[in-house]
């Protein structure tokens, strides 16, 4: 079954606001990649966590893990039209080698 | 540094055709994964392969498809006697030799397409 779970599903907001999405998997992760898909496009890697408790900024964008490396989240501060796209979070599974993805979250945006 | 190519990028099949999807991967990656995505749906890993190997195929449907990463030439995702269901976005990604221990991201292909009518 799913093993790492992503809410919200979906997300519109006004441009300017604020959005987060989240990640949960029932087991440790070994490490956490985040990945944005444009509509109509393919996943784009945005960034690795890999260490409990670590935060990573990439302009308004805001990354954490979790202390126990079981759930992880992206923030956008301001959002922009250009931010439209399908967010999905992958997690390694400790042990596993492949990753397994989020359902993702789709952000649209209202001008 | 070309990226990583798929072809066709867009195919048709009627039900009952066997369909073949090609992955390029990105010049010196030795691993690649097939992923399949429903629409409106996320990546569902399918099979990792690397060259002449199937290291993980345990999202593969039991029958009907398989894949191969031959010592020449793409990896190849076949699917024989294609349903109405099998109609998704299908995603090659490939990952340089690294091992696990410093896992580095995937680099996906523009995927193919898949419409059985």
């Amino acid at each position: 079954g799913q093993q790492v779970m992503q809410i919200p599903q979906y997300q519109h907001v006004q441009e300017g606001e604020d959005f987060t999405t989240y990640c949960n998997s029932s087991t440790t992760l070994s490490n956490i990649q985040w990945y944005k898909q444009r509509p109509g496009g393919h996943p784009v890697f945005l960034i690795q966590l890999v260490k409990s408790g670590e935060v990573k900024k990439q302009k308004r964008l805001t990354f954490q893990f979790g202390e126990a490396k079981k759930n992880s989240s992206l923030h956008i501060t301001a959002t922009q039209t250009t931010d439209v796209g399908t967010y999905f979070c992958a997690g390694v599974i400790q042990g596993a080698q492949k990753l397994v993805f989020g359902q993702g979250t789709r952000l649209t945006i209202n001008p | 540094n070309a990226g990583v190519m798929q072809n066709p990028r867009h195919l048709v099949r009627r039900r009952g055709q066997e369909a073949r999807l090609r992955c390029s991967p990105m010049k010196g990656h030795s691993h690649v994964y097939w992923y399949r995505q429903l629409p409106e749906e996320g990546l569902k890993f399918m099979v990792y392969l690397q060259k002449e190997n199937i290291i993980d195929e345990s999202g593969m449907p039991k029958e009907r498809f398989s894949a191969e990463f031959p010592k020449e030439g793409p990896s190849i995702l076949r699917i024989q006697q294609v349903v109405r269901g099998d109609s998704a976005a299908y995603f090659c990604a490939s990952s340089p030799p690294e091992n696990w221990g410093s896992y580095n991201e995937q680099f996906f292909g523009p995927g193919t397409r898949l419409t059985v009518l």
